[in-house]
């Protein structure tokens, strides 16, 4: 067990319609990471937070947004969504911006239909 | 820009046998290199991680690799492998330029053992 707990493990839902994701962060971490791991394109970064604030974008679509709340949980929001955004999404926590471990949380799969 | 080629998209080993999972990088700055597995339906967990200290990582469960600046690898290895060790590796490269660490992860290898 990681620390880093996601939610929902699995869910399906419809094209068109819109889904949030959550992540809570392993206790003292204020750094979070979102990732889409599908079996065509691998394992990609999305996005980090770190302490609230917005810090680097990876291959994030436009349809696609998150934020970091107060509490330090992290919100994946998708919308419009497509069959091929059918993936499991991480979430990875750590200490700060620079600190190199990560922590991954178990991930949500998300099935499109 | 960063990134890695890992060697083998599948491998198989038989159970007892030397367990050898190829990683080559590309980095403009020197590299924070990390192995990670991935076990059916879980999250991925970190083997072990090279940050210019020793060129030769010891982890967990047995596994270690060799940083290699020459040859630009950092192959995984064990020398016996197991049937719990079935599962995906994935090998990704870290620089901190930006301000931010950025990941970049390996397309992975699946090791299957055969007992």
């Amino acid at each position: 067990d990681s620390g880093v707990t996601q939610t929902p493990k699995h869910l399906i839902t419809a094209t068109g319609q819109r889904v949030t994701l959550r992540c809570s962060p392993r206790s003292g971490d204020l750094s979070v990471y979102w990732y889409q791991q599908s079996l065509d394109q691998g394992l990609q970064f999305l996005i980090q937070y770190y302490n609230g604030e917005e810090r680097a974008k990876g291959n994030i679509l436009e349809r696609f947004s998150a934020q970091q709340f107060p509490d330090l949980h992290s919100e994946l929001n998708l919308s419009s969504l497509e069959l091929g955004d059918s993936a499991l999404y991480f979430c990875a926590s750590s200490v700060d911006l620079l600190t190199i471990e990560q922590y991954f949380g178990p991930g949500t799969r998300l099935t499109v239909t | 820009a960063q990134s890695v080629t890992q060697l083998g998209s599948h491998v198989s080993v038989s159970e007892g046998a030397l367990v050898l999972l190829r990683c080559n990088y590309s980095s403009s700055v020197p590299p924070y290199l990390f192995w990670y597995v991935q076990y059916p339906n879980q999250g991925l967990q970190l083997l072990l991680k090279y940050t210019s200290a020793a060129t030769l990582v010891k982890g967990i469960n047995g596994f270690e690799a060799e940083f290699k600046k020459s040859e630009t690898s950092f192959h995984l290895t064990k020398p016996s492998a197991h049937m719990s060790d079935a599962a995906e590796y994935f090998c990704a490269v870290s620089d901190r330029s930006g301000g931010y660490q950025k990941v970049t992860f390996g397309t992975g290898t699946k090791l299957q053992v055969i007992p």
